[in-house]
């Protein structure tokens, strides 16, 4: 099983360029979930979603926008880049929410 | 304040010592997890644990309840071993709050 894929690996933008940072899961998960990560702080939730059709705002989902068309896919959107949007990004999926979550190797977006 | 505080945020220990990291929460939890990040940025669930200790391999995971605190143990540490661990708390909602991460370096 691949788990949880997410592409790409790495991105450079440039102020208000807009991209797609995709995500995929082959386990049949419900819960799907997009984190930033920033030094010196732990994971922050940007959007959630518990089912195809359905998602919601996490901790900071200002200029973000996600869909969940699928159970398998759960792209996420920057509208236009702003250089605060520089992190690494996960995609992590579970069975349900709370559960232990699987997480896809990171994206590392850099905007200039 | 953060939600979840852990410590030490870094830690440098030799080949074959036994290390302890803390975990501190301040909000009510339905379950606490256990998270290593390797060096290259792979994220992967060791424990999830509501109560008592959990043991796999030569790491523990213990929660005490009352007091709102949770510790992960390694024995006999090895240099594999270096990896950022990440405590993290689900509250019951839909969310889960992530501990800063201990950074863990042991040296051969």
């Amino acid at each position: 099983n691949a788990g949880v894929t997410q592409t790409p690996k790495f991105q450079v933008l440039k102020t208000g360029q807009s991209m797609t940072l995709q995500c995929a899961q082959d386990m049949n998960h419900e819960y799907m979930s997009w984190y930033r990560q920033d030094p010196g702080m732990g994971l922050r939730l940007i959007h959630y979603s518990v089912g195809a059709g359905i998602t919601d705002q996490g901790e900071v989902p200002n200029g973000y926008n996600v869909s969940r068309s699928t159970t398998e896919d759960f792209p996420l959107r920057l509208l236009s880049a702003a250089p605060s949007q520089t992190s690494v990004y996960f995609c992590a999926s579970s069975y349900y929410v709370g559960q232990p979550q699987h997480f896809g190797d990171g994206t590392r977006l850099s905007i200039l | 304040k953060n939600e979840v505080e852990q410590s030490p945020q870094n830690l440098t220990a030799q080949e074959g010592e036994f290390i302890t990291i803390n975990c501190s929460y301040s909000v009510g939890i339905s379950a606490l997890h256990w998270l290593q990040q390797h060096p290259g940025g792979g994220i992967v669930s060791l424990f999830m644990l509501s109560s008592g200790k959990k043991k796999h391999g030569r790491l523990i995971a213990t929660i005490n309840i009352q007091e709102k605190h949770s510790s992960l143990h390694i024995t006999a540490s090895h240099p594999r071993d270096s990896a950022v661990y990440i405590c993290a708390v689900s509250t019951g909602g839909f969310k889960t709050i992530f501990g800063a991460g201990t950074r863990l370096f042991v040296k051969a």
